[in-house]
């Protein structure tokens, strides 16, 4: 299987709360991130959390982290047509800092 | 923040010949660059690291005569691309870091190989 697992699509309403989820394998990761990609365009780092923080909030987006299931979750509070891209979750292992990304979830938002 | 930026956005060529995508951090210096391939719906894939100065390292699998990765200076990394194929057809993206920093992300340059 493969190191950062999650799921291709989400679609929620515009005002709702989105929550994309991942999975990753390796219990030696150091950092833990979201990134964002507007369609043709490079990636944006939303946000990071260290693997021995469980929670970490900024602004309308919460990332959770349950280190003993390797779960980590974005969510995304009252979402908005320009939150629509696809969100890619990405781990860090050791002292590397180069994130090995999941395939990435496309969120959809609609009126 | 810190922009990094790519030229071309995107190219078309023809089979057979070289293409040079160029990597620039803009308004910081860069010690390690990053390209990553993204294949379409895929994930995005290290192909090599480069630290200005020294020889790029490669990951498993991406050929380094084909992909020539050049970081001269500590603001511009290029990858050439060469006599390319349709299956290098793709979406290049560059990274570049300062330190232990965090990567930023070019806005990636589209590949279309005929």
């Amino acid at each position: 299987g493969e190191d950062v697992e999650q799921s291709l699509f989400l679609s929620v309403r515009e005002g709702d709360s989105s929550v994309i989820n991942c999975t990753y394998t390796d219990s030696s990761s150091t950092y833990l991130y979201w990134y964002k990609q507007e369609p043709g365009a490079g990636l944006q780092l939303l946000t990071y959390i260290f693997s021995n923080m469980d929670m970490k909030q900024d602004q309308r987006l919460t990332v959770l982290l349950n280190k003993k299931d390797k779960h980590l979750s974005l969510r995304i509070a009252d979402t908005q047509t320009g939150d629509s891209a696809i969100y890619f979750c990405a781990e860090s292992i050791g002292g590397s800092y180069i994130p090995t990304f999941g395939r990435g979830t496309s969120l959809i938002v609609h009126p | 923040g810190a922009v990094v930026s790519q030229h071309p956005s995107w190219v078309i060529c023809k089979s057979g010949t070289s293409v040079k995508i160029e990597c620039r951090s803009l308004d910081f210096q860069a010690t390690t660059m990053f390209w990553y391939r993204q294949f379409p719906k895929q994930s995005l894939m290290l192909m090599a690291t480069s630290n200005e100065g020294s020889k790029a390292t490669y990951e498993q699998g991406v050929e380094k005569d084909k992909f020539l990765i050049n970081h001269a200076s500590l603001t511009l990394s290029t990858l050439t691309v060469t006599s390319a194929h349709p299956e290098d057809s793709s979406f290049y993206i560059c990274s570049a870091r300062r330190d232990t920093d965090t990567q930023y992300f070019g806005p990636g340059t589209r590949l279309t190989v005929l």
